[in-house]
């Protein structure tokens, strides 16, 4: 166990709706991380928050969104679904400092379904 | 281009057999390789980090390896329950100008009773 939670486990829904994927990051982790995986992308980063700031992005499509709140759990919200956004969503935390790059964390992920 | 590979993309060992996965990257100034685990539908599992030439971790059967270009996990009499992808990744500055963990394709390990 790592000490990250994400619920829900299993999300199935339809084309065009919106869904929001919520994580917990371990105690004492100030970043979250966001990744998608699918079976012909590998794991794939989205974006990474920072103590309720966002600090990194990668290839996140306009249609995805995500916040850190004060408490520092995170949501990833994902609007207007497409079949091709059927994959696992995980959530990963660190303790991020400047000097060097920390190991993160993931949680047990989220397998979405678009049907 | 900042990149990380790894090789193969699968193996197939007789329980006891050792061998090696392998990634190699070409980051300039590394920050740090890291080595994940990943069973089938589940998080990848932390099990390494590696930040300088020459660094060598080991836990239980596995050891990883560091060199300038490349980084190596040993696996030595291997078990069955040893079977898993073998993740590595890398920092890498993205496209965006920020730094981002990028993973390889994963070694697929396979481990024959």
């Amino acid at each position: 166990d790592s000490g990250v939670t994400q619920t829900p486990k299993h999300l199935i829904t339809a084309t065009g709706q919106r869904v929001t994927l919520r994580c917990s990051p371990r105690s004492g982790d100030l970043s979250v991380y966001w990744y998608q995986q699918s079976l012909d992308q590998g794991l794939q980063f989205l974006i990474q928050y920072y103590n309720g700031e966002e600090r990194a992005k990668g290839n996140i499509l306009e249609r995805f969104s995500a916040q850190q709140f004060p408490d520092l759990h995170s949501e990833l919200n994902l609007s207007s679904l497409e079949l091709g956004d059927s994959a696992l969503y995980f959530c990963a935390s660190s303790r991020t400092s400047g000097a060097s790059y920390n190991e993160q964390f993931f949680g047990p992920g989220t397998r979405l379904t678009v049907l | 281009e900042d990149q990380v590979t790894q090789s193969p993309e699968a193996l197939r060992l007789q329980e006891g057999e050792s061998s090696s996965l392998n990634c190699s990257y070409t980051v300039s100034g590394l920050r740090g390789l890291f080595w994940y685990r990943q069973d089938p539908g589940k998080g990848p599992e932390f099990l390494f980090t590696l930040y300088s030439a020459g660094e060598e971790k080991e836990k239980e059967r596995l050891k990883a390896t560091l060199t300038k270009k490349e980084s190596f996990l040993h696996i030595t009499a291997p078990k069955p329950e040893d079977s898993a992808t073998y993740l590595c990744a890398v920092p890498i500055i993205s496209n965006f100008g920020n730094e981002k963990l990028t993973f390889g394709t994963g070694t697929r390990l396979t481990i024959i009773p």
